[in-house]
C-alpha cells in the first residue's frame, strides 16, 4: 500500500467547490487511489476512484496528476451534508483488497 | 433496505465480559471485512472472509478474538474476555469480487463500551 498524505481539516463555504487534497508520491503502476468519505458516526462511504485518467460520478469528481504522485478529490458544489472526514487510499496490489485508511482530513461545510 | 447491516449498534460490557456482534452483508457479495476505528483514526483492518473461508486476519486480531462466517452469509466477531483497550468501533463491510472488491460497502457500525 502506498502512503498518503492529507492535510487534517479543511473549511469550505457551502455551494463552493470543496478540493480535497492527497500526496502519494510512492504509487506504484498497478495502485488505484479510492476516495471514502465518513460522516460522523456512521460507516465509511466509497465516493471514487481511479489509476490514470480523471474520473467523475454523480458525487464527486477525481483529478489525477501525470505522474500519479498526487490527487485532488472535488466537490463541485458542496453542501452541509458533505461535512465529513475523507479518506484517500492508494492501493492495488493485494488479493485480499482490505482497505489501508490514514487519519483523512475533516472537511467542513460552513453556511 | 438492502445494505449492510450490524447488531447491535451500541453494547456496554463489563470488563471480563464476552460479546458478539453481527454483521448481514449486501446479499449478493461474497467478500466480508471486519474493521476497527477508535476515536480520531481512521477504520484498521481485522479480518477478512471470501465466501465462508477467513483468508486473512490482522495481527491486530489477538487471540481473544474470533469471527466466523459459517454459510457464507452473516458474520459474527467474538470477543472474549474484553478489556477497556477494546472500546471501539467495530465496521463491517462487503464487496464483490475482484478489484471491485475495493468499493467496499460500509454497515453503520458496532459502538463497544467496556467498563
Amino acid at each position: 500500500d502506498a502512503k498518503t498524505t492529507q492535510p487534517p481539516s479543511m473549511d469550505c463555504a457551502e455551494g463552493r467547490a470543496a478540493n480535497l487534497p492527497c500526496n502519494h508520491s510512492t504509487i506504484s503502476g498497478n495502485e488505484y487511489v479510492y476516495w471514502y468519505r465518513q460522516i460522523h458516526s456512521q460507516g465509511p462511504q466509497y465516493i471514487i476512484h481511479g489509476l490514470k485518467n480523471n474520473e467523475t460520478n454523480e458525487m464527486a469528481s477525481l483529478i489525477i496528476t501525470e505522474d500519479r504522485k498526487s490527487s485532488t478529490l472535488i466537490l463541485p458544489h458542496a453542501t452541509l451534508r458533505d461535512t465529513a472526514v475523507y479518506y484517500c487510499i492508494a492501493d492495488g496490489g493485494g488479493s485480499n483488497y482490505k482497505l489501508t485508511f490514514g487519519k483523512g482530513t475533516l472537511l467542513t461545510v460552513n453556511p | 433496505d438492502t445494505g449492510v447491516s450490524q447488531d447491535p449498534r451500541h453494547k456496554i460490557t463489563k470488563r471480563g465480559q464476552n460479546v458478539t456482534f453481527r454483521c448481514d452483508p449486501i446479499s449478493e457479495h461474497n467478500r466480508l471485512y471486519w474493521y476497527r476505528q477508535t476515536l480520531g483514526q481512521g477504520p484498521e483492518f481485522l479480518t477478512y472472509f471470501q465466501n465462508e473461508a477467513q483468508l486473512e486476519k490482522s495481527r491486530l486480531l489477538s487471540d481473544r478474538f474470533s469471527a466466523e462466517r459459517p454459510k457464507g452469509s452473516f458474520s459474527t466477531l467474538e470477543i472474549q474476555r474484553t478489556e477497556q483497550g477494546d472500546s471501539a468501533m467495530y465496521l463491517c463491510a462487503s464487496s464483490t469480487p475482484g478489484t471491485l472488491s475495493y468499493e467496499q460497502y460500509f454497515g453503520p457500525g458496532t459502538r463497544l463500551t467496556v467498563t
